[in-house]
């Protein structure tokens, strides 16, 4: 099975920073590579999906990239309404799966 | 509008059966392939099942292989898990998904299930 790590678990960040979110894999998984947001209480919502490309009605401040086994997400302005958890998911080889998220916090 | 609900949750003692049903609307249901993934309190998310637009093919996540059985009714909009022999750590929130490809692009509000005794 192929291992996602996400890193940190939890990260403070204030208003405005920019924020970085990081997902390794333990194996090449060609950029088929999705994050998701869930905040407290909700289901899952898809951001990002093969790597770099942005979901309909997703902010544009929300982006992706990464390649072999180091993907990233990056916020590029932090708002209070982003605080949540976010999760990676490889879908290159099953069984698919999930990192085990990092908890976005506001500092 | 896209919409996915789950229902048939509840509290099961461990080695029973349960049923959960996906109602789906707002899309063409017969032409994706449609997935089951489960969320244990406080955890995070884990697959456990997909299957094909057509129903021909079905995978399942190891630990729930031959216990779980995934169906789908195209002419109801409507996907199943029938989930048979439950354990205490299939205790979960068990979300259905429609599949882009194999991105889980809609989810529904999500069923609790609870296996105890």
């Amino acid at each position: 099975d192929i291992q996602m790590t996400q890193s940190p678990p939890v990260l403070s960040a204030s208003v405005g920073d920019r924020v970085t979110l990081s997902c390794k894999a333990s194996q090449n998984i060609n950029k088929n590579l999705d994050w998701y947001q869930q905040k407290h209480g909700e289901a899952p919502k898809l951001l990002i999906y093969y790597t770099n490309n942005l979901q309909t009605g997703i902010p544009s401040r929300f982006s992706g990239s990464g390649s072999g086994t180091d993907y990233t997400l990056t916020i590029s302005s932090l708002q209070p309404e982003d605080v949540a958890t976010y999760y990676c998911y490889q879908y290159n080889s099953g069984p698919w799966t999930f990192g085990g998220g990092t908890k976005l916090e506001l500092k | 509008e896209v919409q996915l609900v789950e229902s048939g949750g509840g509290l099961v003692q461990p080695g029973r059966s349960l049923k959960l049903s996906c109602a789906a609307s707002g899309f063409t249901f017969s032409d994706y392939n449609m997935a089951w993934v489960r969320q244990a309190p406080k955890k995070g998310l884990e697959w456990v099942a997909t299957i094909s637009y057509d129903g021909s093919s079905t995978y399942y996540r190891d630990s729930v292989k031959g216990r779980f059985t995934i169906s789908r009714d195209n002419a109801k909009s409507t996907l199943y898990l029938q989930m048979d022999s439950l354990r205490s750590e299939d205790t979960a929130t068990y979300y259905c998904a429609s599949l882009y490809g194999y991105t889980p692009d809609y989810w529904g509000q999500g069923v609790m299930v609870t296996v105890s005794s």
